[in-house]
Protein backbone atom coordinates (compact mmCIF):
# COMPACT_ATOMS: atom_id res chain seq x y z
CA UNK A 1 0.00 0.00 0.00
CA UNK A 2 1.12 3.96 -0.23
CA UNK A 3 2.98 5.18 2.72
CA UNK A 4 4.25 8.78 3.48
CA UNK A 5 6.42 8.30 6.68
CA UNK A 6 7.84 11.72 8.71
CA UNK A 7 9.64 11.12 11.81
CA UNK A 8 6.71 10.40 14.37
CA UNK A 9 9.16 11.56 17.44
CA UNK A 10 9.67 15.73 18.06
CA UNK A 11 12.88 16.95 16.95
CA UNK A 12 14.45 18.82 19.67
CA UNK A 13 18.10 20.77 19.04
CA UNK A 14 19.54 23.70 19.86
CA UNK A 15 19.63 27.34 18.58
CA UNK A 16 22.16 27.79 16.05
CA UNK A 17 21.81 23.83 14.67
CA UNK A 18 20.78 22.62 11.67
CA UNK A 19 17.38 20.83 12.02
CA UNK A 20 16.78 17.89 9.24
CA UNK A 21 13.99 16.50 9.03
CA UNK A 22 12.98 13.33 7.16
CA UNK A 23 9.96 12.25 4.57
CA UNK A 24 10.20 8.49 3.29
CA UNK A 25 7.63 7.51 0.86
CA UNK A 26 6.67 3.76 -0.65
CA UNK A 27 4.67 2.65 -3.63
CA UNK A 28 4.30 6.26 -5.09
CA UNK A 29 5.79 8.12 -7.90
CA UNK A 30 5.40 11.42 -7.44
CA UNK A 31 6.09 14.39 -9.90
CA UNK A 32 6.85 16.68 -7.08
CA UNK A 33 7.19 16.93 -3.30
CA UNK A 34 6.08 20.23 -0.83
CA UNK A 35 7.06 21.17 2.31
CA UNK A 36 4.46 22.97 4.74
CA UNK A 37 4.82 24.38 7.88
CA UNK A 38 2.11 23.89 10.95
CA UNK A 39 1.47 26.11 13.83
CA UNK A 40 -0.75 24.96 16.91
CA UNK A 41 -4.51 26.31 15.57
CA UNK A 42 -3.83 27.48 12.16
CA UNK A 43 -3.46 25.88 8.68
CA UNK A 44 -0.29 24.86 6.83
CA UNK A 45 1.71 26.92 5.31
CA UNK A 46 3.35 26.49 2.25
CA UNK A 47 7.84 26.29 2.13
CA UNK A 48 9.15 24.69 -1.00
CA UNK A 49 8.33 22.89 -3.42
CA UNK A 50 10.83 20.32 -5.30
CA UNK A 51 10.24 18.36 -8.34
CA UNK A 52 11.78 15.14 -9.62
CA UNK A 53 14.07 16.38 -11.90
CA UNK A 54 15.41 18.43 -9.18
CA UNK A 55 17.93 17.58 -6.32
CA UNK A 56 18.00 20.22 -4.36
CA UNK A 57 15.86 23.75 -3.78
CA UNK A 58 17.23 26.49 -1.57
CA UNK A 59 15.34 29.48 0.01
CA UNK A 60 16.87 31.43 2.65
CA UNK A 61 18.13 29.07 5.35
CA UNK A 62 15.84 26.54 4.53
CA UNK A 63 17.24 23.50 2.10
CA UNK A 64 15.07 20.19 0.23
CA UNK A 65 16.43 17.42 -1.39
CA UNK A 66 14.36 14.75 -3.18
CA UNK A 67 16.17 11.22 -3.89
CA UNK A 68 13.65 9.58 -6.13
CA UNK A 69 15.78 6.36 -6.04
CA UNK A 70 15.59 6.28 -2.23
CA UNK A 71 12.05 7.71 -2.17
CA UNK A 72 12.95 10.05 -0.14
CA UNK A 73 13.21 13.97 0.72
CA UNK A 74 15.36 15.74 3.14
CA UNK A 75 14.61 18.99 4.62
CA UNK A 76 17.06 21.14 6.43
CA UNK A 77 16.76 24.45 8.90
CA UNK A 78 20.54 25.99 8.96
CA UNK A 79 21.32 28.24 12.28
CA UNK A 80 17.87 27.38 13.50
CA UNK A 81 15.48 29.74 16.07
CA UNK A 82 12.91 29.29 18.55
CA UNK A 83 10.68 30.59 15.86
CA UNK A 84 11.78 27.52 13.79
CA UNK A 85 9.53 25.62 16.02
CA UNK A 86 6.66 24.39 14.77
CA UNK A 87 4.72 21.17 12.80
CA UNK A 88 6.31 20.45 9.56
CA UNK A 89 4.67 18.53 7.16
CA UNK A 90 5.70 17.15 3.44
CA UNK A 91 2.65 16.75 0.62
CA UNK A 92 3.63 14.30 -2.26
CA UNK A 93 1.43 14.84 -5.49
CA UNK A 94 -0.24 11.51 -7.05
CA UNK A 95 -2.50 13.26 -9.72
CA UNK A 96 0.71 13.54 -12.80
CA UNK A 97 0.18 17.42 -12.55
CA UNK A 98 -3.72 18.22 -11.02
CA UNK A 99 -1.99 19.06 -7.55
CA UNK A 100 -3.63 16.54 -5.48
CA UNK A 101 -1.49 16.25 -2.79
CA UNK A 102 -1.23 13.58 0.13
CA UNK A 103 0.32 14.75 3.41
CA UNK A 104 2.57 13.15 6.26
CA UNK A 105 1.72 13.35 9.55
CA UNK A 106 4.25 15.76 9.78
CA UNK A 107 7.29 15.99 12.42
CA UNK A 108 7.21 18.34 15.11
CA UNK A 109 10.52 20.28 15.90
CA UNK A 110 11.29 22.23 18.68
CA UNK A 111 14.48 24.45 19.36
CA UNK A 112 15.55 25.43 22.17
CA UNK A 113 17.52 28.86 23.48
CA UNK B 1 -4.49 39.95 -0.99
CA UNK B 2 -7.07 38.31 1.57
CA UNK B 3 -6.47 34.45 2.75
CA UNK B 4 -8.65 31.98 2.09
CA UNK B 5 -11.65 32.29 4.71
CA UNK B 6 -13.36 29.71 7.07
CA UNK B 7 -16.25 29.59 9.26
CA UNK B 8 -16.73 29.10 12.31
CA UNK B 9 -13.96 28.75 13.82
CA UNK B 10 -15.17 26.17 16.43
CA UNK B 11 -18.36 24.21 16.59
CA UNK B 12 -19.39 21.48 19.29
CA UNK B 13 -22.46 19.33 18.29
CA UNK B 14 -24.16 16.30 19.58
CA UNK B 15 -23.69 12.91 17.48
CA UNK B 16 -26.18 12.47 15.39
CA UNK B 17 -26.87 16.40 14.65
CA UNK B 18 -25.98 18.20 11.45
CA UNK B 19 -22.75 20.41 10.77
CA UNK B 20 -22.04 22.65 7.76
CA UNK B 21 -18.37 24.32 7.09
CA UNK B 22 -18.23 27.33 4.77
CA UNK B 23 -14.73 28.30 3.03
CA UNK B 24 -14.30 31.43 0.57
CA UNK B 25 -11.37 30.75 -1.24
CA UNK B 26 -8.18 33.20 -2.46
CA UNK B 27 -10.48 35.52 -5.52
CA UNK B 28 -9.39 33.61 -8.84
CA UNK B 29 -8.23 30.14 -7.47
CA UNK B 30 -9.73 27.89 -9.85
CA UNK B 31 -8.98 24.83 -7.09
CA UNK B 32 -10.37 24.49 -3.84
CA UNK B 33 -9.77 21.20 -1.33
CA UNK B 34 -10.81 20.27 2.17
CA UNK B 35 -8.95 18.25 4.15
CA UNK B 36 -9.84 16.43 7.40
CA UNK B 37 -6.87 16.95 9.93
CA UNK B 38 -7.33 14.25 12.95
CA UNK B 39 -5.01 15.58 16.18
CA UNK B 40 -1.51 14.06 15.61
CA UNK B 41 -2.29 12.73 11.93
CA UNK B 42 -1.80 14.97 8.47
CA UNK B 43 -4.48 16.66 6.52
CA UNK B 44 -6.52 14.02 4.85
CA UNK B 45 -7.83 15.11 1.69
CA UNK B 46 -11.67 14.53 1.31
CA UNK B 47 -12.87 16.02 -1.81
CA UNK B 48 -10.81 18.77 -4.55
CA UNK B 49 -12.96 21.00 -6.61
CA UNK B 50 -11.81 22.48 -9.94
CA UNK B 51 -13.64 25.55 -10.41
CA UNK B 52 -17.30 24.14 -9.96
CA UNK B 53 -16.51 20.74 -10.87
CA UNK B 54 -15.46 17.73 -8.57
CA UNK B 55 -11.84 15.91 -9.20
CA UNK B 56 -11.72 14.01 -6.60
CA UNK B 57 -14.13 12.64 -3.98
CA UNK B 58 -12.64 9.27 -3.45
CA UNK B 59 -11.81 9.37 0.30
CA UNK B 60 -15.26 11.58 1.40
CA UNK B 61 -17.59 9.64 3.10
CA UNK B 62 -20.59 9.94 1.04
CA UNK B 63 -23.22 8.23 3.31
CA UNK B 64 -22.67 11.34 5.64
CA UNK B 65 -20.32 14.23 4.02
CA UNK B 66 -21.56 16.24 1.20
CA UNK B 67 -19.70 19.14 -0.42
CA UNK B 68 -20.64 21.64 -2.71
CA UNK B 69 -18.90 24.43 -4.85
CA UNK B 70 -21.48 26.65 -6.53
CA UNK B 71 -20.64 29.32 -8.92
CA UNK B 72 -16.57 28.14 -8.85
CA UNK B 73 -16.33 30.12 -5.85
CA UNK B 74 -17.31 29.77 -1.96
CA UNK B 75 -17.49 26.00 -1.06
CA UNK B 76 -19.79 24.53 1.83
CA UNK B 77 -19.04 21.17 3.69
CA UNK B 78 -21.67 18.88 5.59
CA UNK B 79 -21.68 16.58 7.95
CA UNK B 80 -25.59 14.77 8.33
CA UNK B 81 -25.43 12.96 10.55
CA UNK B 82 -22.03 13.20 13.16
CA UNK B 83 -20.43 10.25 14.40
CA UNK B 84 -17.76 10.91 17.39
CA UNK B 85 -14.98 9.81 15.07
CA UNK B 86 -15.40 12.95 12.91
CA UNK B 87 -14.31 14.91 15.70
CA UNK B 88 -11.47 16.89 13.60
CA UNK B 89 -10.17 20.14 12.36
CA UNK B 90 -11.95 20.74 8.52
CA UNK B 91 -9.09 22.60 6.59
CA UNK B 92 -10.24 24.56 2.92
CA UNK B 93 -7.24 25.16 0.89
CA UNK B 94 -7.35 26.74 -2.71
CA UNK B 95 -4.49 26.77 -5.73
CA UNK B 96 -4.10 29.26 -8.20
CA UNK B 97 -3.12 26.85 -11.03
CA UNK B 98 -6.31 24.94 -13.01
CA UNK B 99 -3.75 21.99 -12.92
CA UNK B 100 0.07 21.60 -12.52
CA UNK B 101 1.70 21.93 -9.80
CA UNK B 102 1.12 24.96 -6.89
CA UNK B 103 1.38 25.59 -3.65
CA UNK B 104 -1.99 25.42 -1.58
CA UNK B 105 -3.12 28.78 0.81
CA UNK B 106 -5.01 26.61 3.48
CA UNK B 107 -7.28 28.77 5.82
CA UNK B 108 -7.22 28.83 9.67
CA UNK B 109 -9.68 25.78 9.85
CA UNK B 110 -12.95 24.58 11.29
CA UNK B 111 -12.49 22.37 14.42
CA UNK B 112 -15.30 20.22 15.46
CA UNK B 113 -15.98 18.53 18.50
CA UNK B 114 -18.54 16.06 18.21
CA UNK B 115 -19.82 14.65 21.56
Amino acid sequence: SQKIEQNSEALNIQEGKTATLTCNYTNYSPAYLQWYRQDPGRGPVFLLLIRENEKEKRKERLKVTFDTTLKQSLFHITASQPADSATYLCALDLSGGYNKLIFGAGTRLAVHP
Amino acid sequence: EAGVAQSPRYKIIEKRQSVAFWCNPISGHATLYWYQQILGQGPKLLIQFQNNGVVDDSQLPKDRFSAERLKGVDSTLKIQPAKLEDSAVYLCASSKRQGGTGELFFGEGSRLTVL
